[in-house]
């Protein structure tokens, strides 16, 4: 059964550092890993999507890579901003269930 | 509609009532999921939907919960006799198809229900 950790679960970081959110996952056989932001109180953001057979996407300040063979994925997040709070979300697509879900990492970027 | 709808947006009911939760997905798209987020859990798969059929319905909780789709469009997820430990915000995204490259999941805002 699939199972997916994120560490940390919760990160105060001051407005402009860059960071990493880590991600891994106990089965390597996935099609797809996908971050997702969600803020309070709202649904989900899709983020990145990373196919297995890729080793990183990036989109604006955000980039996130993937080791399939070590279960790993990581989100770094440059130059962070306070706009950035929000609980971020890993996910992968093994197949037989479409995504499962960490538990997330809550963001709090001080201004 | 641009993105995934879902009504009511909050849904507070009585112990023991029944509940209809309803999803739009993304026009086109054709595969649409059902999460549930209970409150300081992770986000929990229900069940899918691959046009009007549902290949796996083992993550529904229970015997009470039951979801259709009709049209390959809308679904709507029914909560029988609800229990207070069904409360929690229900998920519902769409996705092109199940194939990889068309797979990335678009989540709507979600339903807040309460049973009190």
């Amino acid at each position: 059964k699939q199972e997916v950790t994120q560490i940390p679960a919760a990160l105060s970081v001051p407005e402009g550092e860059n960071l990493v959110l880590n991600c891994s996952f106990t089965d390597s056989a996935i099609y797809n890993l996908q971050w997702f932001r969600q803020d309070p109180g709202k649904g989900l953001t899709s983020l990145l999507l990373i196919q297995s057979s890729q080793r990183e996407q990036t989109s604006g300040r955000l980039n996130a890579s993937l080791d399939k063979s070590s279960g790993r994925s990581t989100l770094y997040i440059a130059a962070s901003q306070p706009g950035d709070s929000a609980t971020y979300l890993c996910a992968v697509h093994s197949g037989n269930t479409p995504l499962v879900f960490g538990k997330g990492t809550r963001l709090s970027v001080i201004a | 509609g641009a993105g995934v709808s879902q009504s009511p947006s909050n849904k507070v009911t009585e112990k023991g009532k029944d509940v209809e939760l309803r999803c739009d997905p993304i026009s086109g798209h054709t595969a649409l999921y059902w999460y549930r987020q209970s409150l300081g859990q992770g986000l929990e798969f229900l069940i899918y939907f691959q046009g009007n059929s549902a290949p796996d319905k083992s993550g529904l909780p229970s015997d009470r919960f039951s979801a259709e789709r009709t049209g390959g469009s809308v679904s709507t997820l029914t909560i029988q006799r609800t229990q207070q430990e069904d409360s929690a915000v229900y998920l519902c995204a769409s996705s092109l198809g199940l194939g990889q490259g068309r797979n990335e999941q678009f989540f709507g805002p979600g339903t807040r229900l309460t049973v009190l």
